[in-house]
């Protein structure tokens, strides 16, 4: 079966805290593909990053960060010195072959940064 | 930047009422998708769509919806007698791939 599983959900920063997302994902396939979506208050879903479960590479982008591991099976994302605009529900989400085309998403975590 | 496109933003329907949602995929990729998000609850997948027929579609997509690509550039979700349980907010994404799907705005349909 697939799944994915964000435990956290709800989490509340003061402006410049770091702040990790945890996702626990479940899949039998060896290969498989996980992604993280932002949807910012006005509602939209915005693509963030996708990983491919033979890179196992850390990724950094500006103040965001990924961290895979399959030994664990967690795509956990931090935020880096958080700001008020990464307020947010943030989705993991799951692609395999046995998922076929549909993405399987998390419930989401919302991220509430005040100033 | 190219995106996807979707109208109207919120459509109001009564009970039993047809209702069409529309999208605009970007110009260049093949595979079209309908996922729906009821409020405050995590995203759904409804229905993909490859090379004019459905590739997949998930148990939410009964026999009430269907899905068509009339013209070169839009895509359309149909829900035929709409019921309270299906207000939500529908998104259309599409990809080159079947990964890094890209999501529109959402049409917010609210059925009383």
């Amino acid at each position: 079966a697939q799944k994915v599983t964000q435990a956290q959900t709800e989490i509340s920063v003061v402006e410049k805290e770091d702040v990790t997302l945890d996702c626990v994902y479940e899949t039998r396939d060896t290969t498989y593909y996980l992604f993280w979506y932002k949807q910012p208050p006005s509602g939209e879903l915005v693509f963030l990053i996708r990983r491919n479960s033979f890179d196992e590479q850390n990724e950094i982008s500006g103040r965001y960060s990924w961290n895979f591991q399959k030994s664990t099976s967690s795509f956990n994302f931090t935020i880096t010195a958080s700001q008020v605009v990464d307020s947010a529900v943030y989705f993991c989400a799951l692609n395999s072959n046995q998922a076929g085309t549909a993405l399987i998403f998390g419930k989401g975590t919302t991220l509430s940064v005040s100033s | 930047e190219p995106e996807v496109t979707q109208t109207p933003s919120h459509q109001v329907t009564q009970m039993g009422q047809e209702v069409i949602l529309r999208c605009v995929p970007i110009s260049n990729h093949l595979y079209f998708y309908w996922y729906r998000q009821i409020l405050g609850q995590k995203v759904e997948f409804l229905v993909s769509f490859y090379n004019n027929e459905i590739s997949e579609k998930s148990e939410i997509f009964d026999d009430q919806f269907s899905v068509e690509r009339p013209d070169g550039s839009n895509f359309t979700l149909k829900i035929r007698s709409t019921k309270l349980e299906d207000s939500a907010m529908y998104f259309c994404a599409s990809s080159v791939t079947i990964y890094e799907q890209y999501f529109g705005p959402g049409t917010r349909l609210t059925v009383t």
